[in-house]
């Protein structure tokens, strides 16, 4: 069975800080998808990454980077200087990587930056 | 960019009611989901649809809940008689085949509806 564990529930931090958010992942699959969304109060789910599990790569979009150890099972999210309009809550996700590609979603983490 | 739209944005409805959440999910697209989301928790996978049939189900994807794609676009879940605890934000998401992996897209998500159960 898969499982995403996102331990912290609720995060708040100054304008401009930096701030993690922490994403570990079980699966029995060899080949899997991990994701992140972003979900605004207005409630739709905006798509950040997808990484695949055979690429380990780390990955900077602009403020944002992500940190996939697969030895740790872990796929942590991190934004730079953080704004009030990264203010949402954040879901890491994971699927086969085959067939029907069921997502199973972790619990989320509510960001709050304050400004 | 091709979107994955939802019908109505927000639905109310009396309980025992039944009530169908619309869905166009994109166009090549072969797999369709619905996921739920009761408000402050997680997203919750309810079923899969591929070949006009159910290809997964969640438990919490019962008898009274069933879904439809009635013509070559449209998506459909049907809640029949809905209880309180129907309420909740109600995602659509459609995926590309799985033969083309791999492959930069993601499963789709639309904006959701927000079924609220008076």
């Amino acid at each position: 069975a898969q499982k995403v564990t996102q331990a912290q529930t609720e995060i708040s931090v100054v304008e401009k800080e930096d701030v993690t958010l922490d994403c570990v992942y079980e699966t029995r699959d060899t080949t899997y998808y991990l994701f992140w969304y972003k979900q605004p109060p207005s409630g739709e789910l905006v798509f950040l990454i997808r990484r695949n599990s055979f690429d380990e790569q780390n990955e900077i979009s602009g403020r944002y980077s992500w940190n996939f150890q697969k030895s740790t099972s872990s796929f942590n999210f991190t934004i730079t200087a953080s704004q009030v309009v990264d203010s949402a809550v954040y879901f890491c996700a994971l699927s086969e990587a085959g067939g029907y590609q069921k997502v199973t979603f972790g619990i989320g983490t509510k960001l709050q930056v304050i400004p | 960019e091709p979107e994955v739209t939802q019908t109505p944005s927000h639905q109310v409805t009396q309980m025992g009611q039944e009530v169908i959440l619309r869905c166009v999910p994109i166009s090549n697209h072969l797999y369709f989901y619905w996921y739920r989301q009761i408000l402050g928790q997680k997203v919750e996978f309810l079923v899969s649809f591929y070949n006009n049939e159910i290809s997964e189900k969640s438990e919490i994807f019962d008898d009274q809940f069933s879904v439809e794609r009635p013509d070559g676009s449209n998506f459909t879940l049907k809640i029949r008689s809905t209880k309180l605890e129907d309420s909740a934000m109600y995602f659509c998401a459609s995926s590309d085949s799985w033969d083309r992996v791999p492959s930069n897209q993601p499963q789709h998500f639309g904006d959701g509806t927000r079924l609220s159960i008076l």
